[in-house]
């Protein structure tokens, strides 16, 4: 089985600022985690994943994550914030030693910039 | 690459009737995955295809929902007899089958049951 926890249902952060959202996870496996962003009333878009390699992996919009195995957290951030990054923020978890390659999801995370 | 494309995007139905959605992958992925989100929650996952096989299922697709993908291309999923509880954002979303590859979503289609 497989699991991811957002402990925080909102983060506020103030323009300009640097932003963290939290993620962990659990997985018998090998963890391939992703980030994926949801704007209101739309799909979910992909922002980064670690799959292997750097634990610090780069995405779009300024975004990045450190992956940390013995934590097992992959927590996203931006130096940065900007009104524009508003939205809601989901981590997500599959093993990669799975080979349906099912994503199990966190409950999410709202963030809220504020000018 | 025109990306996932879901159809309705919308769907008002009452009680009891039936629904149907349709989902078109980016056209080079082979695995196609159908999601379910309600208000407030992370995506579920529904089921998961290769191809035209569907390999796997969740328990949470009931025997009223039917999901189909025919040539491997376009998949369906239909909701038959549908109840308050169905009312939910489904997500479809497709990938390659490359380890460590990446799932994209489409924007999803919202259904009401009144």
């Amino acid at each position: 089985a497989q699991s991811v926890a957002q402990p925080e249902d909102q983060v506020n952060v103030a323009e300009g600022n640097p932003l963290t959202v939290k993620c962990t996870y659990s997985v018998s496996g090998n963890p391939y985690l992703f980030w994926y962003v949801q704007y209101p009333n739309r799909g979910l878009q992909f922002l980064l994943k670690y799959i292997t390699g750097d634990n610090l992996v780069k995405g779009s919009y300024g975004f990045e994550a450190e992956f940390n195995k013995s934590q097992t957290s992959f927590h996203l951030k931006k130096p940065s914030a900007l009104v524009s990054d508003s939205a809601l923020y989901f981590c997500a978890v599959r093993d990669g030693n799975n080979a349906g390659n099912m994503l199990t999801f966190g409950g999410g995370t709202r963030l809220m910039v504020k000018p | 690459d025109t990306g996932v494309s879901q159809d309705p995007r919308h769907k008002i139905t009452k009680r009891g009737q039936n629904v149907t959605f349709r989902c078109d992958p980016i056209s080079e992925h082979n695995r196609l995955y159908w999601y379910r989100q309600t208000l407030g929650q992370g995506p579920e996952f529904l089921t998961y295809f290769q191809n035209e096989a569907q390999l796997e299922k969740s328990r949470l697709l009931s025997d009223r929902f039917s999901a189909e993908r025919p040539k491997g291309s376009f998949s369906t999923l239909e909701i038959q007899r549908t109840e308050q509880g169905d009312s939910a954002m489904y997500l479809c979303a497709s990938s390659m089958t490359v380890s460590g590859n990446t799932i994209y979503f489409g924007e999803g289609s919202w259904l009401t049951v009144v």
